[in-house]
């Protein structure tokens, strides 16, 4: 099974930070990688495809990048409403594997 | 818009049985592959089980494999997932989920949208 890992695990961030997560193919994944935002209470909610294709109606200040084993999410600038738990996810074979996540929280 | 609703959540005992439902509205349904997704309380998302859009095809996660049974009612836009010798690490919210592709992992593979979850509590 393909292992995936999250760093950091959680983090302080101000609005208006800049913020990036970076997530770990334990093999090559090429570009079958996602991420996908959780808030408290809620189901997943997917901002990144295919490493680096922003979902429709996501904010454009979330960006991916990467591919092979190492994979980035940016966020440009943070706002309120994106304090939340954010997973990587390979779709390279199954099973589908997600990282252990990582909590955004406010400074 | 796509909406995915999961039902059949319960509190049963270790060795017992449940099925749960996911009913999916505004897609073709059988055009698309379907996913079981779940999360143990207070811990991260875990991939449990797969089906192809015609349901020719299951895949399951090693921990489920041999006691969960996915299956889909095409007729129904209906996904399900029965439960079997259940365990206290099944405990979980389930959500069921869109894979944009007709087999899962044939390609660049994603989950969306996600339903609400229901919750299984595996307790004696």
């Amino acid at each position: 099974d393909i292992q995936m890992t999250q760093s950091p695990s959680s983090l302080s961030a101000s609005v208006g930070d800049r913020v990036t997560i970076t997530c770990r193919a334990s093999q090559s994944i090429s570009s079958y990688l996602n991420w996908y935002q959780q808030k408290p209470g809620k189901a997943p909610k997917l901002l990144i495809y295919a490493a680096s294709s922003l979902q429709s109606g996501v904010p454009s200040r979330f960006s991916g990048s990467g591919s092979g084993t190492d994979f980035t999410l940016t966020i440009s600038s943070l706002q309120p409403e994106d304090f939340a738990t954010y997973y990587c996810q390979q779709s390279f074979n199954t099973p589908f594997t997600f990282g252990p996540g990582t909590t955004v929280d406010i400074k | 818009e796509v909406q995915l609703l999961e039902s059949g959540g319960d509190l049963v005992q270790p060795g017992g049985s449940l099925r749960l439902s996911c009913a999916a509205s505004g897609l073709t349904f059988s055009n698309y592959a379907m996913s079981w997704v779940r999360q143990a309380p207070g811990k991260g998302l875990e991939w449990v089980s797969a089906i192809s859009g015609s349901g020719g095809s299951t895949y399951y996660a090693d921990s489920v494999k041999g006691r969960f049974t996915i299956s889909r009612d095409n007729s129904k836009s209906t996904l399900y997932l029965q439960m079997n010798s259940l365990r206290a690490e099944d405990t979980a919210v389930y959500y069921c989920a869109k894979d944009p592709l007709f087999e899962a992992a044939a390609g660049p593979d994603w989950f969306d949208p996600w339903g609400q979850g229901t919750a299984v509590i595996v307790s004696s």
